[in-house]
């Protein structure tokens, strides 16, 4: 089992273009969680997906959306880019009965120039 | 407002040292509160979760809900600890990340 997994690793977007970033959960989870980690912050939650619907939300205004497919995998996509877009982004999967217990992947950078 | 607080930066010991890593949180209700670790190119992980009051590694979080503290706390530090670490309070099976401490363990 390769864990988490995300892709892109990178990506170089301009201002106001869209972004779509993909996430494999762990084997057997069911749960998503994304997360936009800026320099030097902690993760900051965006939203978690169980059962292809968003069941937390994080203050992230609607620009950022996502989605959770069939078989788990998840996608987050992102509106209309800002400059403060820039981060890495962060998927966590789980099992919904320990949602908290969170196994992280690598992350996407995304550079908004 | 749901908040953590972790006041250090960075926290540089010499090996065998006693570490604690302070972490406060403001909260409403009786969160569950974790410790999440991330060791230098690898991903972030959780350490351990108070409710379990286990040792892992040889850390352990004591609770203080009086001072609404979880800190993180290691008799004798090893190079091997040397990582990020955040503190991660949690309502509503949300996880909240603090700023997270730097542990530089030199010898």
């Amino acid at each position: 089992d390769a864990g988490v997994t995300q892709s892109p690793t990178h990506l170089i977007k301009t201002r106001g273009q869209q972004v779509t970033l993909r996430c494999s959960p762990k084997s057997g989870h069911d749960t998503v969680s994304w997360y936009q980690q800026a320099l030097g912050q902690g993760p900051q939650f965006i939203f978690q997906y169980y059962e292809e619907e968003e069941r937390q939300r994080g203050n992230f205004p609607d620009r950022f959306s996502g989605h959770q497919f069939p078989n788990y995998s998840s996608e987050l996509n992102v509106n209309a880019l800002l400059l403060g877009d820039s981060a890495l982004y962060l998927c966590a999967s789980s099992f919904l009965y320990r949602v908290n217990e969170q196994y992280f992947g690598p992350g996407t950078r995304l550079t908004v120039t | 407002a749901q908040r953590v607080t972790q006041p250090e930066k960075l926290l540089s010991v010499f090996k065998g040292a006693p570490v604690e890593l302070k972490c406060n949180y403001s909260y409403s209700g009786s969160p569950e509160l974790f410790w999440y670790v991330q060791y230098s190119r690898q991903r972030l992980q959780l350490l351990l979760r108070h409710i379990s009051r286990e040792s892992i590694k040889g850390f352990t979080a004591d609770l203080n809900k009086g001072e609404t503290s979880f800190h993180l706390k290691k008799p004798f530090a090893q190079e091997e600890d040397s990582a990020m670490y955040y503190c991660a309070p949690s309502s509503t099976s949300k996880l909240t990340f603090g700023t997270g401490t730097r542990l530089q363990v030199t010898l």
